[in-house]
């Protein structure tokens, strides 16, 4: 049982350039979150999705898309990446409130 | 404006001590509050939570104390183990809201020396 697995664990990406973050749960749950860690910020959610093929906007959704076409999957994409984007992304998911977000280990991405 | 805030960007204790991370807030519309606990280069697990509706909740060696008037959570660890150095993280949610949809604080880094 992997829980939630994120790839890649790191990245480099030049200014402009675009990538794709896949977050894959086993789970089976039906809640997924993506959230970015900034020193000195803590967590700040970026987008997430209630349900296979819905999403919704976090409180930093600006530069980011996001899909869920499968329940199992999230992808979090960057179109044209900005150094502003810098940070380590954190994929979660859970069943349900009473439930704790699981989380992945993380992507460290770097924009130069 | 961050709703909510652990003031303290670290705490050193010595092994077998308590150690009481705090954390404040400033939505009155939050009802549920948790703490996680960070290894570097791992994502955050779970550690406790509380309900608006109690003012304490025990896991081991975990304390989660709220303080709803002051508007104030505390996690107690007693006692502590060089194990429990990591960085802890309070969040809230409010009602109504996605069941994972929630605000951090900026977290506090944890060393407990042998």
């Amino acid at each position: 049982n992997a829980g939630v697995t994120q790839t890649p664990k790191f990245r480099v990406l030049k200014t402009g350039q675009s990538m794709t973050l896949l977050c894959a749960q086993d789970m089976n749950h039906e809640y997924m979150y993506w959230y970015r860690q900034d020193p000195g910020m803590g967590l700040r959610l970026i987008h997430y999705s209630v349900g296979e093929g819905t999403t919704a906007k976090g409180e930093v959704p600006d530069g980011y898309n996001v899909s869920r076409l499968k329940k199992q999957n999230f992808l979090l994409g960057l179109e044209s990446a900005a150094p502003s984007q810098t940070s380590v992304y954190f994929c979660a998911s859970t069943r349900g409130r009473s439930s704790p977000l699981h989380f992945g280990n993380g992507t460290r991405l770097t924009v130069t | 404006d961050q709703q909510v805030k652990q003031n303290s960007p670290s705490l050193s204790v010595q092994e077998g001590r308590i150690s009481i991370l705090n954390c404040d807030y400033t939505n009155s519309m939050f009802d549920y509050f948790l703490w996680y606990k960070k290894y570097p280069a791992e994502g955050p697990t779970f550690l406790i939570s509380i309900s608006s509706i109690k003012d304490k909740n025990e896991d081991g060696r975990f304390t989660v104390f709220l303080n709803k008037s002051a508007k104030h959570l505390s996690l107690h660890i007693v006692p502590s183990q060089p194990g429990d150095s990591a960085v802890y993280f309070c969040a809230a949610s409010a009602p109504g809201t996605s069941y994972g949809k929630l605000t951090f604080g900026q977290g506090t880094i944890l060393t407990v020396h042998p």
